[in-house]
């Protein structure tokens, strides 16, 4: 069946810097989603991407979806104490089961 | 809001017993998803529902069963409960036809935690 991997499992940095989270699936998908957990929360979607090689930025998160559509990346740029939660991907598969699989998300904690 | 249901927030129960969690799905999605999420781990995937049929299965253990109702709510079952069968468990609606097309963005319950005691 469909996999979805995510690296790393878990992320910390300190604030102000970088962070990038890696998504990569076993088939090719017809589209990739991006969601955060908050702390105690559950988890919220955060974007769709669907177009082969397709960027989206939201303010500080750059979402990047690869040419053959089977991986993603996840990059936030100078993190804020705000930004910790886990993110996960997921994805669609092209088949017509549309079946949504979640990646296993990495836990991003910012150190003040 | 996201509009997905879950009863109960909270149980707690003893080891051997049976419980049943339910989801309200968000109106109009097709598709339910179960979800377990044991402490700082990721999300597990148990069951997937699309309009009443068993979709996909990952890895639910056979004490664990599920169904997804006419109305589109579905109802979690574990039995025989273990100490480590405590988690929270998530439910999640998807899939639902808008203007453009399908619309498969996954909006999730708050979830119920369960504690095994």
């Amino acid at each position: 069946g469909q996999q979805v991997m995510q690296i790393p499992q878990y992320q910390h940095v300190q604030e102000g810097e970088d962070f990038t989270t890696y998504c990569n699936s076993s088939t090719t998908l017809s589209n990739i989603q991006w969601y955060k957990q908050r702390p105690g929360g559950h988890p919220v979607f955060l974007i769709q991407l669907v177009k082969s090689g397709e960027v989206k930025k939201q303010k500080r998160l750059t979402f990047q979806f690869g040419e053959a559509k089977k991986n993603s990346s996840l990059h936030i740029t100078a993190t804020q104490t705000t930004d910790v939660g886990t993110y996960f991907c997921a994805g669609i598969s092209s088949g017509s089961a549309r079946q949504l699989t979640f990646g296993s998300g990495t836990q991003l904690t910012v150190l003040p | 809001d996201s509009g997905v249901t879950q009863t109960p927030k909270h149980l707690i129960t003893a080891t051997g017993q049976r419980v049943t969690l339910r989801c309200s799905p968000r109106s109009g999605d097709l598709s339910v998803y179960w979800y377990q999420q044991s402490l700082d781990q990721g999300l597990q995937f148990l069951i997937h529902y699309y309009n009443g049929e068993e979709r996909a299965k990952g890895n639910i253990l056979e004490r664990f069963s599920a169904q997804q109702f006419p109305d589109l709510h579905s109802e979690l079952n574990l039995s025989s409960l273990e100490l480590g069968d405590s988690a929270l468990y998530f439910c999640a609606s998807s899939l639902r036809l808008e203007g453009r097309g399908l619309n498969t963005e996954a909006f999730f319950g708050q979830g119920t935690r369960l504690t095994v005691v």
